[in-house]
């Protein structure tokens, strides 16, 4: 069972738009959400985390939204820039040590 | 700081081989984790370990085994491989659960 979806496969926006990606979960039990960044050919890098009891963290033109009446997260790319095309990923985790991710977005951001 | 190594980056198995897929850290982290990546499914977690010398299941043990015996390497085996089992696999580690992992390269595995 996927506990963490994330349902578009692939987003494509322009160089300077915002670029929003979204996730869902299941299992209420989740309290630490993180987003990791992945380029072909290289293991995924993190970018950003919110914990349960906040509803917003902000790092640069990163900003990660949770609604946990909605079971959802959200994160936002603002502007957005070429480099920023790769796969990007949602992770949950809860106190039993159980870490699951999402499917992943492509994202790809033209010039 | 090489961060988080992995070997080898590639291999091809036949079907009943068997494998070990080393990973090293140098970030003196307690935890170290297994992932495959399979098309769709996004990575799931195999086994992790909290830190030298223990183990414990993820998400998807079944058909691999694994060891601690030092701090900075976590190995993955497989002792009988399936087709099944062909994935990349990424190897990971954090100084606590539920902080940023910090990743490997990736092995990519095919078994034939």
């Amino acid at each position: 069972d996927q506990q963490v979806k994330q349902n578009s496969p692939s987003l494509s926006v322009q160089e300077g738009r915002i670029s929003i990606l979204n996730c869902d979960y299941t299992n209420s039990m989740f309290d630490y959400f993180l987003w990791y960044k992945k380029y072909p050919a290289e293991g995924p890098t993190f970018l950003i985390s919110i914990s349960s009891i906040k509803d917003k963290n902000e790092d640069g033109r990163f900003t990660v939204f949770l609604n946990k009446s909605a079971k959802h997260l959200s994160l936002h790319i603002v502007p957005s820039q070429p480099g920023d095309s790769a796969v990007y990923f949602c992770a949950a985790s809860g106190d039993n040590n159980d870490m699951r991710f999402g499917a992943g977005t492509r994202l790809t951001v033209k010039p | 700081n090489a961060g988080v190594t992995q070997t080898p980056k590639f291999r091809v198995l036949k079907t009943g081989q068997s494998m070990t897929l080393l990973c090293a850290q140098d970030m003196n982290h307690e935890y170290m984790y297994w992932y495959r990546q399979d098309p769709g499914m996004g990575l799931r977690l195999i086994h992790y370990s909290v830190g030298e010398g223990t183990t414990a299941k993820g998400e998807v043990p079944d058909g691999y085994n694994v060891s601690r015996l030092k701090k900075q390497n976590f190995l993955l085996g497989l002792e009988s491989a399936a087709p099944s089992q062909t994935s990349v696999y990424f190897c990971a580690s954090s100084r606590d659960f539920s902080y940023e992992q910090y990743f490997g390269p990736g092995t990519r595995l095919t078994v034939t």
